[in-house]
């Protein structure tokens, strides 16, 4: 079951720079879609959402794009500190399964000093 | 700040005992969740539940698991009888609405069946 999927597993940028995380989904009937962060031996923690009604999401540091057409969403980080260091998990829902998120596989960025 | 807690942090268990891995959900959210995360894979959900009765289940969640809300706080996952494939990290969420499912995690309890 590949209906979300992150195809980098690994991410490194330098402080200060913007990370880019992208996801691909396949199922059109995703309306609603998260990033994740998550720590070791942590649950994930939310960081941001995106209905598709919106092409584009900021908080802050940190902006959600998403591209219906492309199937493609995108999260960026600017800039980039070293405590984003973490893996970040994209998920999808669709309004009628009662909140069920579908998880990519998750990308950890590193953010160097 | 609110927050999702489960209890223990960490299980052992011999193969084929039952388990029972507890949560306390956020206390005005209304739908709950469980997800697991076997290493090094994604997380995967197994189980949504809202207004005392499941919404939603995966295929992982076979008739060896179940879910429970005994009393107004807590909200339970047990395992009847483990397996060695059920060693995994357990979330437990809870959200607000399912039309913004912005679902908030707890920590996880770590399940190791031996």
């Amino acid at each position: 079951d590949q209906q979300v999927k992150q195809n980098s597993p690994s991410l490194s940028v330098q402080e200060g720079r913007i990370s880019i995380l992208n996801c691909d989904y396949t199922n059109s009937m995703f309306d609603y879609f998260l990033w994740y962060k998550k720590y070791p031996a942590e649950g994930p923690t939310f960081l941001i959402s995106i209905s598709s009604i919106k092409d584009k999401n900021e908080d802050g540091r940190f902006t959600v794009f998403l591209n219906k057409s492309a199937k493609h969403l995108s999260l960026h980080i600017v800039p980039s500190q070293p405590g984003d260091s973490a893996v970040y998990f994209c998920a999808a829902s669709a309004n009628n399964q009662g909140g069920k998120l579908i998880f990519g596989q998750g990308t950890e960025l590193s953010v160097k000093p | 700040e609110p927050e999702v807690t489960q209890t223990p942090s960490h299980q052992v268990t011999q193969m084929g005992q039952e388990v029972i891995l507890r949560c306390v959900p956020i206390s005005n959210h209304l739908y709950f969740y469980w997800y697991r995360q076997i290493l090094g894979q994604k997380v995967e959900f197994l189980v949504s539940f809202y207004n005392n009765e499941i919404s939603e289940k995966s295929e992982i969640f076979d008739d060896q698991f179940s879910v429970e809300r005994p009393d107004g706080s807590n909200f339970t996952l047990k395992i009847r009888s483990t397996k060695l494939e059920d060693s995994a990290m357990y979330f437990c969420a809870s959200s607000e609405l399912d039309l913004a499912p912005e679902a908030f995690f707890g920590q996880g309890t770590r399940l190791t069946v031996v």
